[in-house]
């Protein structure tokens, strides 16, 4: 089945740093979504993106589906950016999301 | 409303009770999902259900039986659980199967 890799597994930021977190995928797919998990259990879906790159405050992300990877910048932490980010792929066309392990970012004031 | 809802945020239940949770949302989604998850770990899927059928069962016990009352509700019954269940459970809801996902606070679920 398809594979999913995410990195770092770990993060520790400063607040007000910038940072990268990376999705690798191992076969093509229509559809790659990015969660925020907070500390609380709660999942929210930051973007469905495809391909292309998508904005939302100081997140923003890109997908090249081509080369088989997602991006996630955070910029200019805040302490409510900590938590756990997923990526998640569909193996195929309508099938559910199969889900990275996951990036657990810490940001400390 | 892009709301999912699930009662109750916790439960607390011994091996031989029963028990249901419950899964709401009014986005007008077709697709609605189950999964679990244990501390550090992704959520794992469970049931899937499509236009209120039961299209995907991921080798889940019979200890756990999901129900799709209608096309905004999802309950998932427990009974004669084990220890190792005790996880958060998560409802989920999507347009179709490929759609983008919301996901309901969970269930934080103790079996004793």
């Amino acid at each position: 089945g398809i594979q999913v890799e995410q990195s770092p597994p770990d993060l520790i930021l400063q607040e007000g740093a910038n940072s990268t977190l990376r999705c690798n995928f191992s076969d093509s797919v229509n559809n790659l979504q990015w969660f925020h998990q907070n500390p609380w259990g709660q999942l929210i879906n930051l973007f469905y993106i495809p391909s292309g790159t998508k904005q939302n405050g100081r997140l923003s992300a890109t997908t090249v589906a081509t080369e088989r990877y997602s991006l996630l910048y955070i910029s200019s932490s805040q302490t409510t950016d900590s938590g756990v980010y997923f990526c998640a792929v569909p193996p195929q066309g309508n099938t559910p999301l199969v889900f990275g392990k996951g990036t657990r970012l810490s940001v400390i004031a | 409303d892009t709301e999912v809802t699930q009662t109750p945020k916790h439960l607390v239940m011994g091996m031989t009770t029963k028990k249901s949770l419950k899964c709401e949302q009014h986005m007008g989604h077709r697709a609605m999902y189950w999964y679990k998850q244990k501390a550090k770990k992704p959520p794992e899927l469970m049931f899937v259900y499509s236009y209120e059928k039961l299209s995907i069962n991921e080798s889940v016990p019979s200890r756990f039986s999901p129900e799709c009352p209608n096309s905004s509700l999802l309950n998932l019954h427990l009974h004669a659980l084990q220890p190792e269940d005790s996880a958060l459970y998560l409802c989920a809801s999507s347009q179709d199967l490929s759609g983008k996902q919301f996901f309901g606070p969970g269930t934080r679920l103790t079996v004793l």
